[in-house]
């Protein structure tokens, strides 16, 4: 079995301020790792991956992510935030071999001005 | 390239009705997936298709539904008869069936049972 935990279900933060949100998986196979954003009324879209190679993997809108396999992490940052970033993020993982995501429970970024 | 494609973005029906959502997947994409989207459940996987065959439909709720995949371009999500508890978000969602790849949703169909 497998799994995704997202501690945090919403995360306030200001404007320009730095943001880290909190995936821990579980699997007892090798996993790729995903990150993706769902902004209001809208559909989920893929933000960053981690296959394999660096730990450290990054998005085209400043969003960064490390795979630590010690501590079966996965988690995300940004050191500045904008407003644009309000959104919910899931974690999400597919175990090798497989081909369907398991999502964790969904974080809420709401950024404040 | 259109994205995954879903219809009816938006359905309200009453209790008992059969409600049929659908999807076209991008082109070329070999897998397709739908899940389905509750603030008490989160986002859960219902069943997943590749190259048109059912592989993994555990994640259905109940034979109340089903789903189809008669050719590459098309499925549909079957619910028959509808319940209140049925409301949700259903999305669909396609890939190219290779380790790691990246998974494409669609917008989502938004439905409403009364």
């Amino acid at each position: 079995a497998q799994s995704v935990t997202q501690l945090d279900s919403q995360v306030p933060v200001f404007e320009e301020a730095p943001v880290e949100l909190r995936c821990n998986y579980s699997s007892s196979v090798s996993v790729y790792l995903f990150w993706y954003v769902q902004y209001p009324n809208q559909g989920l879209q893929l933000l960053l991956k981690y296959l394999s190679g660096s730990t450290l993997v990054e998005s085209i809108n400043g969003f960064e992510a490390e795979f630590n396999k010690s501590q079966t992490s996965f988690h995300l940052r940004k050191p500045s935030v904008h407003i644009s970033d309000t959104a919910e993020y899931f974690c999400a993982l597919v175990q090798e071999g497989r081909r369907a995501l398991t999502f964790g429970s969904g974080t809420r970024l709401q950024v404040q001005p | 390239d259109a994205g995954v494609i879903q219809s009816p973005r938006h359905e309200v029906t009453e209790m008992g009705q059969e409600v049929t959502l659908r999807c076209k997947p991008i082109s070329g994409h070999n897998s397709l997936f739908w899940y389905r989207q509750t603030m008490m459940r989160g986002l859960e996987l219902l069943i997943y298709f590749n190259n048109n065959v059912p592989i993994d439909d555990s994640g259905m709720p109940e034979d109340r539904f089903s789903a189809k995949m008669p050719n590459a371009s098309f499925s549909t999500l079957k619910i028959q008869p509808s319940e209140p508890r049925d409301s949700a978000v259903y999305f669909c969602a396609s890939s190219l069936a290779i380790p790691g790849n990246t998974i494409y949703f669609g917008e989502g169909s938004w439905l409403t049972v009364v």
